[in-house]
């Protein structure tokens, strides 16, 4: 069955690095994605990942994707308190309806 | 272009009582969703619509109904309002091409009493 997990909380200090892990159970997912959510707003994707990647790097933000172990890792550089926010890791298995399943989100706080 | 837009962005319901959830989305997209999120939770999804004159069931369904008449609109309809019902209610569509990246409208926040 389809079932994402992260875990819950976060806490780490401004200017370190944040690591969210993530993992999924369809390995025929096509795309896996990180989406950010800020206090009483939308979801907003942050980047994805293409299943026939291991790595992608989109500024601040690093994507490492272990198809093997089905682990997907988001890592934060210089982290800042604007970084504070839920992230949630999201998979799309099934490429007819392309709806994503997410996971419970993990709650990131920066601390200055 | 505003994206994908909701309205009303809070709204309190008696037990019993109707109302629809509007959601517009700007981009041309062939396929719009609904999603509901419950405190604490990640997002389930509700209905689905591929095309306009197209929808279909997502995992919790029960109590909501959808119509797609247009490319643009695809609201949501709950009838009978129930406490269970009481969430955050997200709409989202993307386009039909890789890598299915979905846009979110900004959430519709529904308490029923």
């Amino acid at each position: 069955g389809e079932d994402v997990e992260q875990s819950l909380f976060l806490s780490v200090r401004e200017g370190d690095s944040s690591v969210i892990n993530c993992t999924y159970t369809d390995s025929s997912s096509t795309y896996l994605y990180w989406y950010k959510q800020e206090p009483g707003a939308g979801l907003q994707l942050l980047t994805y990942i293409f299943s026939n990647m291991d790595m992608k790097q989109d500024q601040r933000l690093t994507v490492l994707l272990n198809k093997k172990d089905k682990h997907l890792s988001l890592r934060i550089a210089d982290t800042q308190t604007g970084d504070s926010a839920i992230y949630f890791c999201a998979e799309s298995p099934d490429t007819g309806r392309r709806a994503l399943t997410f996971g419970s989100g993990t709650r990131l706080q920066v601390q200055p | 272009n505003a994206g994908v837009t909701q309205t009303p962005k809070f709204r309190i319901l008696k037990i019993g009582q109707s109302m629809t959830l509007q959601c517009t989305q700007d981009m041309n997209h062939n396929y719009m969703y609904w999603y509901r999120q419950d405190p604490g939770m990640g997002l389930k999804l509700i209905y689905y619509s591929v095309g306009a004159g197209i929808t279909d069931k997502g995992e919790v369904p029960n109590g909501y109904n959808v119509s797609r008449s247009t490319t643009e609109d695809f609201p949501l309809r709950l009838e009978l309002a129930a406490p269970s019902q009481t969430s955050v209610y997200f709409c989202a569509s993307s386009s039909a091409g890789g890598p299915y990246e979905q846009y979110f409208g900004p959430g519709t926040r529904l308490t029923v009493t």
